[in-house]
């Protein structure tokens, strides 16, 4: 079984650019999650899509971070514009249901802001 | 609000000594979902535990224990007989009633020496 893909695996770009990350989640996933980790963090969740509906979007810097789920498959999550402090791993997650899953990572999306 | 706690940011240890890492969680919540991940140098996050607030009981796979107590709001992990693969940054994590908001702890770093 596949696991998560994400991409690009590393990302520099200068502040005030705009950024898109890519996830394709384990297939047959209804939950994808994307979470920001700060080095040295626990993962931050940014937003949750059931299928391709928001269940959860409260942590998300809506005046620059925006995340969409077309089809209810793979997402994509960008930034624009970026700040230094957004420097981060950008790590995306799906479980089979909602409720008591165990997520399924990916490798993650290193971001440098300079 | 959802809070984890993980006190213990780094702990280092001899090979085949006994570990224990700690996690206590804050939730209003009566039914909630009790997680441990595994985030080795690679940087995957791996799922080793889920136990929801209506199970106690304690559970042993192998070399791991975890001891759940809601009345100290605890959630600990005990790996026997550390070896150095157990090397990595261990995190405690909580969801809500609905499979919502998912908090991790900052997480505690395990070195376990050889």
């Amino acid at each position: 079984e596949a696991g998560v893909a994400q991409s690009p695996r590393y990302k520099i770009i200068e502040k005030r650019q705009s950024v898109a990350f890519w996830c394709n989640p384990i297939s047959g996933h209804a939950t994808l999650y994307w979470y920001q980790q700060i080095l040295g963090q626990g993962p931050k969740l940014l937003i949750q899509f059931q299928n391709n509906g928001v269940v959860d979007d409260s942590q998300l810097p809506k005046d620059r971070f925006s995340a969409e789920r077309l089809k209810g498959v793979d997402s994509t999550l960008k930034i624009q514009p970026a700040k230094l402090e957004d420097s981060a791993v950008y790590l995306c997650a799906s479980s089979l249901e909602r409720i008591n899953n165990e997520q399924f990572f990916g490798p993650g999306t290193r971001l440098t802001v300079l | 609000a959802q809070k984890v706690t993980q006190a213990q940011t780094e702990i280092s240890v001899v090979e085949k000594e006994d570990v224990t890492l700690d996690c206590v969680y804050e939730t209003r919540d009566t039914t909630y979902y009790l997680f441990w991940y595994k985030q080795p140098p690679s940087g995957e996050l791996v799922f080793l535990i889920r136990r929801n607030s209506f199970d106690e009981q304690n559970e042993i796979s192998g070399r791991y224990s975890w001891n759940f107590q809601k009345s100290t709001s605890s959630f600990n992990f005990t790996i026997t007989a550390s070896q150095v693969v157990d090397s990595a940054v261990y995190f405690c994590a909580l969801s809500n009633t609905g499979g919502f908001k998912t908090n991790f702890g900052a997480g505690t770093r395990l070195f376990v020496k050889a």
